[in-house]
């Protein structure tokens, strides 16, 4: 399987604290995207960071890549109950494909 | 606004039936995707296709067909339907271009009995 892995599989924190999910794959890319999806509904889009990229920011989110360990990691600032989702990275290559991970549960407690 | 569908939303059916998923986008995007999610799996791509009459295998595709007729739709039919095909199906569309970003269905859970 190409498919990346996501770190940690599940995540708990309270409201108003920061989240962090990391994510490695395993083939060169032309580009890391991360999207939510939850709880019974499709994924939804949150950020793209191309590969010449290190850091990309949208909102409370922040991204990061480090190419040489094939690695990302999304940061969640101040986190609300609404964030409570599932997280997934996905690699692209220059064929408009996506290889996903597995993903991460973030649970965030009122 | 444009989007994409699916239908239908749940389907049950038997081992051995031929079954046909819908997915059908307002985007007008060349590219379309279908996955299946499993606990423990993530999402896996089965078909793909870059535009009309082009259809590719992705890396479960055993078992599943597509055809691609006009930009809007990609039905993706299991053939003889087996219980390892239980699964929620997502169909996804993206531009061709610069930017890949996917936009993805509301998913069909299919149960194959």
């Amino acid at each position: 399987s190409q498919q990346g892995e996501e770190d940690p599989q599940a995540l708990s924190i309270q409201e108003g604290e920061n989240a962090t999910m990391n994510c490695s794959y395993k083939t060169s890319i032309n580009n890391l995207q991360w999207y939510r999806q939850n709880s019974g509904r499709g994924l939804v889009h949150l950020i793209l960071i191309r590969s010449n990229e290190r850091e990309k920011h949208s909102g409370r989110l922040r991204v990061t890549l480090d190419t040489s360990k094939k690695s990302s990691s999304l940061l969640i600032t101040a986190s609300r109950a609404a964030d409570t989702a599932s997280y997934f990275c996905a690699s692209g290559g220059s064929n408009y494909k996506l290889t996903f991970g597995k993903g991460t549960l973030l649970t965030v407690n009122p | 606004d444009a989007e994409i569908t699916q239908s239908p939303r749940h389907k049950i059916t038997e081992t051995g039936r031929q079954v046909t998923l819908a997915c059908h986008q307002t985007w007008n995007h060349n590219n379309m995707f279908w996955y299946r999610q499993d606990l423990g799996h993530g999402l896996r791509l089965i078909h793909y296709s870059y535009g009309v009459q082009d259809t590719n295998k992705g890396e479960v595709s055993d078992g599943y067909s597509v055809s691609r007729s006009n930009t809007e739709d990609l039905p993706l039919t299991l053939e003889s339907a087996a219980s390892s095909q239980t699964s929620v199906y997502f169909c996804a569309s993206s531009e061709s271009g610069q930017v890949d970003e996917q936009f993805f269905g509301p998913g069909t859970r299919l149960t194959v009995l």
